[in-house]
């Protein structure tokens, strides 16, 4: 069965630091793999997605993740973290063999971004 | 436009109340989904339609009624709830169910509590 492993349940930055968000995966096939964050009380917003092609893919407010087979991992960075970062982030990994668009979600991390 | 929405954003029901959820896209997706969040948790599956038709049911209680009238509305029909049920509920839709890939895309969510 497919399964999606955040290892960080809370990670502290400061403004301006650089940030790097951990996704393992365990996949039979080649997955599709996507980061969606979620501030509070509000929905999920995809950052970015791998389906194929160049193992690193860019997204939405300067996020870019890096596809590493070898390593089953899908790890997020961005440069300079914003205040507006603070959010949980998770890691998606689908779909499932019977070919439905049902992703499995890592259990997330919670950035907080400090001054 | 990738916008989903939900309505109400909030809802208090007593455990005898019958109230309904509401979720609407104009993208064209011909999938659509309902989610239940506990607090830091990941989404969970609760519903699949695929052009209007259920296709994933995760054994749900059926105190919850999902119904997709047409291919833009999505609803989420709530009978005799328990205080446990309390949660965010989240819909998403996507261009379809197979094929693909394709990413889903989530609403703002309902925050509901049972009392």
């Amino acid at each position: 069965a497919q399964s999606v492993t955040q290892p960080d349940i809370h990670i502290t930055v400061s403004e301006g630091a650089s940030l790097e968000l951990r996704c393992n995966y365990s996949y039979g096939a080649t997955p599709y793999l996507f980061w969606y964050v979620q501030s509070p009380g509000q929905g999920l917003q995809l950052l970015l997605k791998y389906f194929s092609g160049d193992t690193l893919v860019q997204g939405i407010k300067g996020f870019e993740a890096e596809f590493k087979r070898s390593q089953s991992s899908f790890n997020l960075r961005k440069p300079s973290v914003h205040w507006s970062d603070a959010a949980e982030y998770f890691c998606a990994v689908g779909p499932s063999p019977g070919g439905y668009q049902k992703v499995t979600f890592g259990t997330g991390t919670k950035l907080q971004v400090i001054p | 436009d990738t916008e989903v929405t939900q309505t109400p954003k909030h809802l208090v029901m007593g455990m005898t109340n019958k109230k309904s959820l509401k979720c609407e896209q104009h993208m064209g997706h011909r999938a659509m989904y309902w989610y239940k969040q506990k607090a830091k948790k990941p989404p969970e599956l609760m519903f699949v339609y695929s052009y209007e038709k259920l296709s994933i049911n995760e054994s749900v209680p059926s105190r919850f009624s999902p119904e997709c009238p047409n291919s833009s509305l999505l609803n989420l029909h709530l009978h005799a709830l328990q205080p446990e049920d309390s949660a965010l509920y989240l819909c998403a839709s996507s261009r379809t169910v197979s094929g693909g890939p394709y990413e889903q895309y989530f609403g703002p969510g309902t925050r509901l509590t049972v009392t």
